[in-house]
């Protein structure tokens, strides 16, 4: 069995400060980790994944996730926030077992960005 | 490279009306999926096949909800009769392969509102 825990359903930052989505995992075999982000009315974009390799992921516009093992974390960071980053993201997990290939999705995290 | 298309992007039923979503994945990839997104929750798998064939459907309302994937490529989803509680956004995503690992590439999406 899998799942994915998204420790905010809302974050609220001023642009040019860090951001923070926070995301806890469980997994019963060793999982691929991924967070898309979604802007109003239109699709589910790939920022990054983490499949076994570095445990430190870069993606696209900045962001970067870590994988923590020991913690069963995945959170995602940005240094300095910018008025696009604003949408809601997800973090999903994927793994073995039964479970092959399906993704299981957190409830996501609302990002503000306020000037 | 073109991504995953759907459609229509909007819709409007009364409840116990049937509707039909298309969905053309990304050339080349074997793997489709249906996901089904309640407002304020993350994607929920509804089903995936692989090329025509389903791999799994284990969460698709089989009373009301069908699919097909006729020559591997192109997919329909319907639903009849509608419910109220089908109101959601209906996503479409495809896929090199079927694989943990593997990266899904999401559609823009259909709007369904059910009255």
């Amino acid at each position: 069995a899998q799942s994915v825990t998204q420790l905010d359903s809302h974050v609220s930052v001023s642009e040019g400060t860090p951001v923070l989505l926070r995301c806890n995992y469980s997994s019963s075999y060793s999982p691929s980790l991924f967070w898309y982000v979604q802007h109003p009315n239109k699709g589910l974009q790939l920022l990054l994944k983490y499949t076994s390799a570095a445990t430190l992921v870069k993606g696209i516009n900045g962001f970067e996730a870590e994988f923590k093992k020991s913690e069963t974390s995945f959170h995602l960071t940005k240094p300095s926030a910018h008025m696009s980053d604003a949408a809601e993201y997800f973090c999903v997990v994927s793994a073995g077992g039964t479970s092959y290939g399906k993704l299981t999705f957190g409830q996501g995290t609302i990002l503000t960005v306020h000037p | 490279e073109a991504g995953v298309a759907q459609s229509p992007r909007y819709k409007i039923i009364e409840k116990r009306q049937s509707v039909a979503f298309w969905c053309n994945p990304i050339s080349g990839h074997a793997t489709l999926y249906w996901y089904q997104q309640i407002l304020g929750q993350g994607p929920k798998l509804l089903i995936q096949f692989q090329n025509n064939g389903v791999v799994d459907d284990s969460q698709l309302p089989k009373d009301r909800f069908s699919a097909e994937r006729l020559k591997g490529v192109d997919s329909t989803l319907k639903i009849q009769p509608a419910k109220l509680e089908d109101s959601a956004v209906y996503l479409c995503a495809s896929s090199l392969f079927t694989g943990y690992q593997e990266t899904q590439y999401f559609g823009p999406g259909t709007r369904l509102l059910v009255l």
